[in-house]
């Protein structure tokens, strides 16, 4: 079965500190991965892409086939990151499964 | 990129009667989707609405429950019947699309927040 697993439902970082937000998936094709980012009274917003293979907002995401994983990451994190992060999954025709999502936390 | 317009963005319904949400996108677009999230959980597909067709479900979501309308290549609508309180979530369209500086992924509506009493 298609499916997205992010462990950690919240993730308090202090500003200027790494932040990484783990997901897993499984998928039994290639897979084509996916970061998206709800701000507070925003709606949901495509940060990256794992084809795009590009640094948003300086956050990367590398696909690891090996250990089923799609981990973002960012050295440094600022307060404007404090969002809820989702994983996705295309699971096949454009039908995206999504994680449970991540709350981050930027504390000052 | 693409730009939905999500229509109502809020509603408080009694529950047995049925709410239609309406999704129009700025431009045409082959594929469209129908999301739900319930509170405090993520995001689950209820159906791709197909253009000339019959939508299609994903396990656990009916037509009977979901009619979905698409009649044309910026427009449908998602109709929750018959709802009772369980059925008070967010739901959201989302189209395929090519968003600048990422590439191809999927825009997301603003949502619709119902709540059934």
């Amino acid at each position: 079965a298609q499916r997205v697993t992010q462990p950690e439902k919240l993730l308090s970082v202090f500003k200027g500190a790494p932040v990484e937000l783990k997901c897993n998936y499984s998928y039994s094709g290639s897979p084509e991965l996916f970061w998206y980012v709800q701000y507070s009274r925003q709606r949901l917003q495509l940060l990256l892409r794992h084809i795009s293979r590009e640094s948003i907002k300086g956050f990367t995401a590398d696909l690891n086939k090996g250990e089923t994983s799609f981990h973002l990451k960012k050295p440094f994190a600022q307060e404007e990151d404090s969002a809820m992060y989702y994983c996705a999954l295309n699971k096949g025709n454009n039908r995206l499964a999504f994680g449970k999502g991540n709350q981050v936390v930027v504390i000052p | 990129s693409a730009v939905i317009s999500q229509k109502p963005s809020r509603d408080i319904c009694q529950r047995g009667t049925s709410l239609t949400i309406q999704c129009q996108v700025d431009s045409q677009v082959t594929m469209m989707f129908w999301y739900r999230q319930q509170p405090g959980q993520s995001l689950t597909l209820i159906a791709t609405a197909n253009q000339g067709s019959e939508a299609t479900y994903e396990s656990g979501f009916v037509i009977d429950k979901f009619p979905i309308s698409r009649p044309n290549l910026t427009f449908s609508t998602l109709t929750v019947s018959n709802m009772s309180p369980e059925d008070s979530s967010i739901y959201l369209c989302s189209v395929e699309d090519f968003i600048g500086g990422t590439g191809d992924g999927y825009t997301f509506g603003s949502g619709t927040r119902l709540t059934v009493v």
